[in-house]
């Protein structure tokens, strides 16, 4: 069990620049989440994945932001236009099927100029 | 409106100093109350969970505790490396999780 891995750990971009993040659950969890987390804040719910199943976004999830789940296994999350309010740490959590407990995984840091 | 309030926000200790976190919260069709610890830069990393008042949970220096309304993390003799942001969060019936904003808590040496 290697843990939850996310790609890339750091992305700085331009104002109006699409970026995508990637996340890798631990290998059997069907249950895929998404959460954004600004500086002094918990963290946000953004969206759920069961197996390729997207079953509820967020209301911070506006039209520019798009979640994928291929297949049931790994995610992509893409932030069209980026702006600079979309600077935060983007965390994937997963669940397996037998358990509540989320598993995080090491976030991605995106830096929006 | 289901919401999660943490207090306080930051807290610093003397190692050895015992103290308690509180989380307060208010949800409809509570699923478990969860404890994250995160350090900086990095993703949480989950503690306990609780599912029903009266329930505890102890871990080495951290025990937690629910009622109806709150949890406690109780930290008895806290060493520096317990230096850390504590996160409390609640999982609703759709599974998600709502988080408070964290404790901040510094032990010194």
């Amino acid at each position: 069990d290697t843990g939850v891995s996310q790609n890339p750990r750091h992305k700085i971009t331009k104002r109006g620049q699409n970026v995508t993040f990637r996340c890798d659950p631990i290998s059997e969890h069907n249950r895929l989440y998404w959460y954004r987390q600004t500086l002094g804040q918990g963290p946000e719910f953004l969206t759920y994945f069961q197996n390729e199943a997207q079953l509820e976004k967020s209301r911070l999830l506006s039209d520019r932001f798009s979640a994928e789940r291929p297949k049931g296994s790994f995610s992509t999350l893409e932030i069209q236009r980026t702006e600079q309010g979309d600077s935060a740490m983007y965390l994937c959590a997963s669940r397996g099927g037998m358990t509540d407990t989320q598993y995080f995984g090491p976030g991605t840091r995106l830096t929006v100029l | 409106e289901d919401q999660v309030t943490q207090s306080p926000e930051a807290l610093r200790l003397q190692e050895g100093e015992s103290s308690s976190l509180n989380c307060s919260y208010t949800v409809s069709g509570l699923r478990g109350l969860f404890w994250y610890r995160q350090d900086p830069g990095k993703g949480p990393e989950f503690l306990f969970t609780l599912y029903s008042a009266g329930e505890e949970k102890e871990k080495e220096r951290l025990k937690a505790t629910l009622t109806k309304k709150e949890s406690f993390l109780h930290i008895t003799a806290p060493k520096p490396e317990d230096s850390a942001t504590y996160l409390c969060a609640v999982q609703t019936l759709g599974g998600k999780l709502i988080f408070g904003q964290g404790t901040t808590l510094q032990v010194k040496p």
